[in-house]
Order: structure tokens, then sequence, then C-alpha cells
């Protein structure tokens, strides 16, 4: 079993759609999680950062993190056609060097 | 603004021939980190390194080699291309626990 889960879609909405992704994990020593959007043939780049659990909102973007069930989720608002893309979860531990685990992505289409 | 520069974007490469991957971040980023990304697969850690002259291993350090002389350059090398490693390679940079990538260089392997 990988350290990180996350189902690689793809995941196709209309615009205007609530959209859900989400990833499971396994290592209760993460503390910090990520979200990364990529664009195809482009890096990943961050898009939301939590701290342990709760929730943080970023305009249309909400991230989710329950660590007593080990399982973040990303919500985007009405949803736009820009918004395909692939998005990554990715996670660390404190100490060390941080080193992010990152789960497969999930590849969202946003269809007008 | 980051920038992590990946020195191409696309290389085709013969089999058996030494692979040289540069990058470069204007950051004075301590930790730096080779990833390929593969369908299916998603982001898998090659290498990374914490300081000048330092490197571990990751997940799937088979293959290559690294070599980090400066702190803003970390090169990957591929020792000897192999069909297999025809990929996707990305290099972050890492400040705290946010990375920066670069975009990625797109590696055939003939």
């Amino acid at each position: 079993q990988k350290e990180v889960e996350q189902d690689p879609g793809p995941l196709s909405v209309p615009e205007g759609a609530i959209v859900s992704l989400n990833c499971t994990y396994s290592n209760s020593a993460f503390q910090y999680f990520m979200w990364y959007r990529q664009y195809s043939r482009k890096g990943p780049e961050l898009l939301m950062y939590t701290y342990s659990s709760g929730n943080k909102e970023d305009g249309r973007f909400t991230a989710q993190v329950d660590k007593s069930s080990k399982y973040i989720s990303l919500f985007i608002r009405d949803s736009q056609p820009s918004d395909s893309a692939t998005y990554l979860c990715a996670m660390s531990a404190p100490g060390g060097s941080y080193i992010p685990t990152f789960g497969r992505g999930t590849s969202l289409i946003v269809h007008p | 603004d980051v920038k992590v520069t990946q020195s191409s974007r696309y290389l085709v490469k013969r089999t058996g021939e030494k692979v040289f991957l540069e990058c470069v971040q204007d950051m004075d980023h301590e930790n730096m980190f080779w990833y390929r990304q593969d369908p299916g697969l998603g982001l898998r850690l090659i290498y990374f390194s914490y300081d000048v002259k330092m490197k571990e291993k990751g997940d799937i350090p088979e293959g290559y080699s690294v070599s980090r002389e400066k702190k803003e350059r970390f090169s990957l090398i591929l020792e000897s291309a192999s069909t297999n490693q025809t990929s996707m390679y990305l290099c972050a940079s890492t400040l705290g626990t946010e990375a920066f990538f670069g975009q990625g260089t797109r590696l055939t392997v003939v």
C-alpha cells in the first residue's frame, strides 16, 4: 500500500460544478498537507497548504484535513474550464528535510 | 518569485549515452530534489540534496547519480541511458514544506 493514495481519475465535470478531490494516507506522522496544481506540460505549483487538522479557504478553493481519518480534501467551487489540470496532494512530516510524499494526482476536466 | 530552471524542455538521447539534466534555483534554498513523473505512477523521488556536496537516495536511485557542487545547481546524471528511463523529469527546491518546481524535462531514450 502506498503511503498516499489518490484516485487518478479523470474526473469530468460541467462548468460551475463543485469539485471534490481527495487523498488518504497511512503515515500518522504527516503534519503538513499541500495541494499542487499541474497544467499539461508544466511543473506542479503550490495551490494550498494546511498544517495539521482543519479547514483553509482561499477564494474558490477550500482544503480540509481530517487527521483522525487520515483523509484530506480539496474543494473547488464554481469550477471553470481553466481549472482543468492534474491536482496532486502532498504531505510531509516535521523534522529532517520535510521531504514531501506525493499522491499520484487526479486529472480534472471542467467542460464548458 | 522563486525560479527553478531546468536546462532543457525536451531531450532525445540514444541508449547507452550519458545524459546530464541541469537544474538551477535562484532563492538560496538548501534542499533540492529530482523526481520522475510517469502516467499512473505519479512523482517518484530519485535523489535529493540538503546541502552542497550532500546527497541522499530517494525511492528509485538505480541508474542515476547526482552532483551538487554549488548551492544553486543540482544535476541529475543518467550514467548509461536506457529506454525505461524515458520519462518526465522534474527538479524542485524547497523552502520549509513548500516545493517549487521547474518546468520539467521530457526525456526520450531511443
